[in-house]
């Protein structure tokens, strides 16, 4: 079972930002929070990941609480090609191991 | 970054016969790949772990002889459906780690009829 909460869906409109949350309140000490969005009918894609620290590439910032039990993605200008099913998923430092997909939330773009 | 591919994206085949799919990791070497199933508004769910030179281990509820899996090189893991039936209609993705992330193939969208 997934280990991470979500909202079901979002709504954001184009331009705005979007942030979505997530609760992992069993997070345990070597358990990295990973973020992947799904297109539909395409495989899901990377978008970021991070421990404790809050974390910022080209696509999304990762806010994670100091206490590790949310964290907030915030995509800063949100596009109509953002529209997809976003994952919060909880992964420990075992590389080899799979992501254990939970349902997610769907966030719609809206012009 | 690193890719995954998978082929073919779409396939519909008739009850009773086999379709293979195949799962590439383009610039990379992969001794572990793994097969997802997800059926419509619903979420990626594991099927089995493919292990280059050994047998796969399939999650439970999983057949094993009707979803073979063979991962016969480094960068190659296939998965055939045996025997498909319209219920094996279905949305199957491959996955390969490197270092830290895990890549997806674009996956394969099955229709048996």
């Amino acid at each position: 079972d997934a280990k991470t909460t979500q909202p079901t869906s979002m709504d954001c409109a184009e331009g705005r930002a979007a942030n979505l949350p997530c609760n992992h309140s069993t997070i345990s000490g070597n358990e990295y929070v990973y973020w992947y969005r799904q297109i539909h009918s395409q495989g899901p894609q990377y978008i970021i990941h991070g421990l404790k620290n809050n974390e910022t590439n080209e696509m999304a910032s990762l806010i994670i609480t100091e206490d590790r039990k949310s964290s907030t993605l915030i995509l800063p200008h949100a596009t109509l090609r953002d529209t997809a099913v976003y994952y919060c998923i909880l992964r420990g430092d075992n590389y080899g191991q799979n992501f254990v997909f939970g349902p997610g939330t769907r966030l719609s773009v809206l012009p | 970054g690193a890719v995954v591919s998978q082929h073919p994206s779409r396939v519909i085949c008739k009850s009773g016969t086999s379709v293979k799919i195949e799962c590439r990791s383009l610039d990379f070497q992969a001794t572990t790949m793994f097969w997802y199933r997800q059926f419509p508004k619903q979420s990626l769910m594991l099927m089995a772990t493919s292990n280059e030179g050994s047998k796969a281990t399939y999650e439970q509820g999983v057949e094993k002889d009707k979803f073979l899996i063979n991962h016969a090189s480094l960068t190659l893991s296939t998965l055939t459906v045996t025997s498909a039936h319209p219920e094996d209609s279905s949305f199957y993705i491959c996955s390969a780690n490197r270092d830290t992330e895990a890549f997806f193939g674009q996956g394969t969208r099955l229709t048996v009829v």
